[in-house]
């Protein structure tokens, strides 16, 4: 079935640095694939999305771009700032006919230093 | 405000003890699911539902019922919970069905503890 793999955590950065997490995935058909965000004591959020292979997604100046050829979504910031500090999730849909699913990864918990 | 309802936020109850935790979206979507999150093991889904009078076992529905009477609310019933059940649950929603952009609304959680 379809799975997606990210980095595990925790993961400690200090204000300004550049992020990266890493996600591959597994999947039969073309998905699309997101990256979710959990501040603390919230539900999810999507944070971006990319339908397509080669397609960029981009948000509050996070990136990832769709990777067929090494079925990966990593997620990248050039400046991360406290605010930041959340748990990322990496995320796959396949619309399978009477379902439309979410498939998450575990889950990075990022936590950014002043 | 568009968003999805879930109630309670945190309930503490025994083994046995039958519970229902509601959720309601104001957005007039008709795809709804619950997942729980579990450390070290992401989320996974419980239940949807496509429409209303439509649901359907989502990866662990053992242990769990839904119903789908009217379009906005979802509601996840633990019949006999167990301790392993202890969770967070969060219920989420979407308008579209088929193939489209796969972004699902959630709420804010319910944390759930079974003694």
């Amino acid at each position: 079935g379809d799975s997606v793999t990210q980095m595990e955590g925790p993961v400690t950065l200090s204000e300004e640095a550049f992020l990266t997490i890493n996600c591959t995935y597994t999947a039969t058909g073309y998905p699309s694939l997101f990256w979710y965000v959990q501040y603390p004591g919230e539900g999810l959020q999507l944070l971006l999305k990319a339908t397509k292979a080669d397609d960029k997604g981009s948000n509050k100046g996070f990136e990832a771009t769709y990777r067929k050829e090494t079925t990966s979504f990593h997620l990248e910031k050039g400046s991360v700032q406290v605010s930041d500090s959340a748990v990322y999730f990496c995320a796959l849909s396949e619309y399978g006919g009477s379902n439309y699913k979410l498939t998450f990864g575990k889950g990075t918990l990022l936590t950014v230093n002043p | 405000e568009a968003q999805v309802t879930q109630n309670p936020r945190y309930l503490i109850t025994v083994t046995g003890k039958k519970l229902t935790v509601t959720c309601s979206q104001n957005m007039n979507h008709e795809y709804m699911s619950w997942y729980r999150q579990d450390p070290g093991l992401g989320l996974r889904q419980i239940y949807y539902s496509m429409n209303v009078e439509v649901t359907d076992k989502g990866d662990v529905p053992e242990g769990y019922k839904v119903s789908r009477k009217e379009k906005r609310n979802f509601p996840l019933i633990l019949e006999s919970p167990s301790p392993n059940q202890t969770s967070l649950y969060f219920c989420a929603s979407t308008k579209r069905q088929g193939a489209d952009t796969g972004e699902l609304f959630f709420g804010e959680g319910s944390r759930l503890t079974v003694l």
